[in-house]
């Protein structure tokens, strides 16, 4: 049974600390995508990569949020500085294209849950 | 902007009733996707809808995208405890693949 993993499921830290996150996407599935979400916000996009290439990071705050795909079994989501608004629910999904109709299945992991104090 | 409004945001009813949500926007999507999602986890897919007008079924769980594609409505008929989570609508952002999520409705699925 192919499931999307993600690690740490639980992180605590204080503020200013660097914070990683890491997302193994299912075998196969060449797109993944990052998502956070907040009671406030909802699920929000932050980015997402295909073939490993970032395809838009719109969604990130660019000068502390990092994501990077080292390789087709690895993404990973970095925050440095982590600040206390950074405390949210983290997601990793992987994505199977549907060719005909030009859109994606998306698969997601079981999250990681962020607290910055 | 693409936003997708969803009604209503909660819904508590007894087992074995039916119930009708909601995923509205003013904008045309090319699909629309309905997940769910239960304490804990992440989002399932549990159908995507890609032609005006096109319903689908999934056991008892009814999904029709509007005409004009901007809109896509859930039916459950005679809701379980099971069903209970959050339910959310998601669609790619005009030309692109930047999925957007709607703002979710609650169900809770009273036995």
């Amino acid at each position: 049974d192919a499931r999307v993993t993600q690690t740490p499921r639980h992180k605590v830290t204080e503020m200013g600390q660097e914070v990683t996150m890491r997302c193994q996407p299912i075998l196969g599935h060449n797109t993944v995508f990052w998502y956070r979400q907040t009671m406030m916000q909802g699920l929000e996009l932050l980015a997402y990569f295909r073939n490993r290439a970032p395809l838009d990071d719109s969604g990130m705050p660019k000068d502390r949020f990092s994501a990077e795909m080292p390789d087709a079994t690895l993404a990973t989501l970095k925050i440095q500085p982590s600040e206390p608004r950074d405390s949210a629910v983290y997601f990793c999904a992987s994505g199977l294209v549907l060719r005909t109709v030009r859109t994606y299945e998306q698969y997601f992991g079981p999250g990681t849950r962020l607290t910055v104090t | 902007t693409q936003l997708l409004e969803q009604s209503p945001q909660f819904l508590s009813i007894q087992e074995g009733e039916n119930l009708t949500v909601y995923c509205n926007s003013s904008s045309v999507f090319s699909s629309l996707q309905w997940y769910r999602q239960e304490p804990g986890e992440g989002p399932v897919l549990l159908v995507t809808v890609v032609t005006g007008g096109e319903v689908k079924k999934l056991k008892r769980l009814t999904f029709q995208f509007g005409d004009a594609r901007k809109d896509s409505s859930l039916h459950i008929t005679a809701a379980q405890p099971g069903d209970t989570g959050l339910y959310l609508c998601a669609g790619p952002t005009s030309g692109t693949y930047k999925y957007i999520f709607g703002t979710g409705t609650r169900l809770k699925v009273l036995a």
